[in-house]
């Protein structure tokens, strides 16, 4: 079945410590790999495409890295505002009209 | 910044009543789509919509549900007949051609049904 995970559900930082958020998929045949991050009562906001195992992307204290199994978000030295949920997605079918599955996103906190 | 925008940010509704729900997709985007998210639950998808014709729809999306692209610009998403399990945040979200397959959502329609 394809699914998508992601970990920790919820992280608590301080205003400059680095981490990383996981994603893992199990989907036949990869099409690109999504990053959104949401903010309460809002629409989900593009962060990021990854294409192939390997790919790395970055925004401004944020990179995107891809393997064939996960992706990882790393967040380097966070402010309060880079707090949100941040989700993965995948696509299902080459095809842009393919529907996007979602993980459950992971809750980011940063305290000052 | 192009972005997908929604109508109305809040509608509340009573249990039987129909309500459309009205996006305005990024202007030259082609594909468009239906998503809602039921509160702390995941992001999940309803439909897609390509050259005036569903590309395909979830489980979730039966016959009280319906989309129309009713001019050049507006996409709407249309519940017949509303049961309280219809309340959540639903999201429009469009996609340009060329390959891309980034969808972009709008800031969301929060329904209330009673």
């Amino acid at each position: 079945e394809d699914q998508v995970t992601q970990s920790p559900e919820a992280l608590r930082l301080q205003e400059g410590e680095s981490s990383s958020l996981n994603c893992s998929y199990t989907v036949s045949g990869l099409r690109g790999l999504f990053w959104y991050r949401q903010d309460p009562g809002k629409g989900p906001e593009f962060l990021f495409t990854l294409y192939s195992a390997g790919e790395e992307k970055e925004k401004e204290r944020l990179k995107a890295t891809l393997t064939k199994k996960e992706s990882f978000l790393h967040i380097t030295a966070p402010k309060p505002e880079d707090s949100a949920t941040y989700l993965c997605a995948v696509p299902l079918r080459y095809s842009s009209a393919s529907k996007i599955i979602f993980g459950s996103g992971t809750r980011l906190s940063i305290r000052p | 910044e192009p972005e997908v925008t929604q109508t109305p940010s809040h509608q509340v509704t009573q249990m039987g009543q129909e309500v459309i729900l009205r996006c305005v997709p990024i202007s030259n985007h082609l594909y468009f789509y239906w998503y809602r998210q039921i509160l702390g639950q995941k992001v999940e998808f309803l439909v897609s919509f390509y050259n005036n014709e569903i590309s395909e729809k979830s489980e979730i999306f039966d016959d009280q549900f319906s989309v129309e692209r009713p001019d050049g610009s507006n996409f709407t998403l249309k519940i017949r007949s509303t049961k309280l399990e219809d309340s959540a945040m639903y999201f429009c979200a469009s996609t340009g051609t060329g390959g891309s397959y980034e969808q972009y959502f709008g800031p969301g329609t929060r329904l209330t049904v009673t």
